[in-house]
């Protein structure tokens, strides 16, 4: 149980083009999804907290009007990278905490991410 | 500044042994601690939780232990196999009053024959 789909895995886009990634739930509701990055050999960076139904909590430093992530329904979200440009090439994963749970006592379910190449 | 350290260098050891890691943290007052494992090119998988009132954890071959008066966490794995090689990550909720989890940089374990 707690399966997360990412996709795309993997992605190629020419600079200036926008991408979007969906994050979706299988087996469970998600009220709560996160995104993160994570650059080579570096650690994961949360990038923005997406709550169903209402607007992403984005990280300092994060820019929210090139990051647009939508939760339309407790399954699935979307992170649409607008305009990419070659240092947005990283690998991005979503992850879900189930309805009802908290982080306090409940893991986080991940995505198998998607890696993002800007050329 | 806040900060989650993990052994920056590699972790090689040979099959049988136990791995210990260590998770440092700085400026936290994490009322739980977590630990994943990372393959290449996957998303973490969840191994542990503990919490602040929790000593120690075991489950299987791995066990953790979190210790807020030193700001540490350790992770063992015992008898090591070449299927343990992986980055290990902690990460913790960062206070009382938030739901989001922070990941520290992680360590590369190296399980060899």
């Amino acid at each position: 149980g707690a399966v997360v789909s990412q996709h795309p895995s993997w992605v190629i886009c020419k600079s200036g083009t926008s991408v979007k990634i969906e994050c979706r739930s299988l087996d469970f509701q998600a009220t709560t999804m996160f995104w993160y990055r994570q650059f080579p050999k570096q650690s994961l960076m949360l990038m923005a907290t997406s709550n169903e139904g209402s607007k992403a909590t984005y990280e300092q430093g994060v820019e929210k009007d090139k990051f647009l992530i939508n939760h339309a329904s407790l399954t699935l979200s979307t992170l649409t990278v607008t305009s990419a440009h070659p240092e947005d090439s990283s690998f991005y994963i979503c992850s879900a905490a189930g309805t009802g749970e908290s982080l306090y006592n409940s893991p986080l379910h991940f995505g198998n991410g998607t890696r993002l190449t800007v050329t | 500044s806040q900060k989650i350290e993990q052994n920056s260098e590699a972790l090689n050891i040979q099959e049988g042994k136990t791995a210990t890691l260590t998770c440092n943290y700085t400026n936290y007052s994490p009322a739980y601690l977590q630990w994943y494992r990372q393959d290449p090119g996957r998303g973490p998988v969840f191994l542990l939780l503990i919490r602040e009132n929790e000593k120690e954890k075991r489950k299987e071959r791995l066990k953790v232990t979190f210790d807020t008066t030193l700001k540490q966490s350790l992770f063992h794995i015992t008898a090591s196999q070449p299927a343990d090689s992986a980055t290990y990550l902690c990460a913790l909720v960062p206070s009382y009053n938030t739901d989001k989890l922070i990941f520290g940089t992680g360590t590369r374990l190296q399980v060899f024959p």
